[in-house]
């Protein structure tokens, strides 16, 4: 059973617009979550993070917000660039240490047109 | 810091064959995790180490696989005898702490078994 689906593989968006990806999750014990970036051929790398007791975090261009009650999370990229064309994995944890489990979605690739 | 560093890069083997991964951490990186990506499982977490010390090991599929960290600066994943299904991308990640939003991921390996 899949505690963390990303149901679409894949999003084009053109430079500039915004991005939207969105994650669903099943478990009520997560209260942690990630989203990854991921270039070909290397590994991912941690984009931006969000604990259950906010609803929104930012960090530039990036901004995630969490729907507790829909177990619902989002990763809102604005402007989109063609540098953000990736491949792109959102994780979720009963906490941030490594005694929690980390479930990752099955990614959801991004394509940035210029 | 040159990050994780993963080696080999890629292998091909044969059914069989025992087949040995490699893995130097981020230095002064106290936890060590070896994952595993394939298409039908996506990104799942299989062993992780705490210095040096195996803690979790539940995501270990079989027997077939093992993993150590003879000091903190190198560990290995090795399958024995590997079969055609353990065919993936295997990542190791480094983090301080135990953090997962200070967890570097290495490049990772693919794994061919023919």
């Amino acid at each position: 059973d899949q505690q963390v689906k990303q149901n679409s593989p894949s999003l084009s968006v053109q430079e500039g617009r915004i991005s939207i990806l969105n994650c669903d999750y099943t478990n009520s014990m997560f209260d942690y979550f990630l989203w990854y970036k991921k270039y070909p051929a290397e590994g991912p790398t941690f984009l931006i993070s969000i604990s259950s007791i906010k609803d929104k975090n930012e960090d530039g261009r990036f901004t995630v917000f969490l729907n507790k009650s829909a177990k619902h999370l989002s990763l809102h990229i604005v402007p989109s660039q063609p540098g953000d064309s990736a491949v792109y994995f959102c994780a979720a944890s009963a906490g941030n240490n490594a005694g929690n489990m980390l479930t990752f979605g099955g990614g959801t690739r991004l394509m940035v047109k210029p | 810091d040159a990050g994780v560093i993963q080696s080999p890069r890629h292998e091909v083997t044969e059914m069989g064959q025992e087949v040995t991964l490699r893995c130097k951490p981020i230095s002064g990186h106290d936890y060590l995790f070896w994952y595993r990506q394939t298409m039908m499982r996506g990104l799942e977490l299989l062993i992780y180490f705490n210095n040096n010390v195996p803690i979790d090991d539940s995501g270990m599929p079989e027997d077939r696989f093992s993993a150590k960290m003879p000091n903190a600066s190198f560990s290995t994943l090795k399958i024995q005898p590997s079969e055609p299904r353990d065919s993936a991308v295997y990542f190791c990640a480094s983090s301080l702490a135990g953090g997962w939003d200070t967890q570097y991921f290495g490049p990772g390996t693919r794994l061919t078994v023919l």
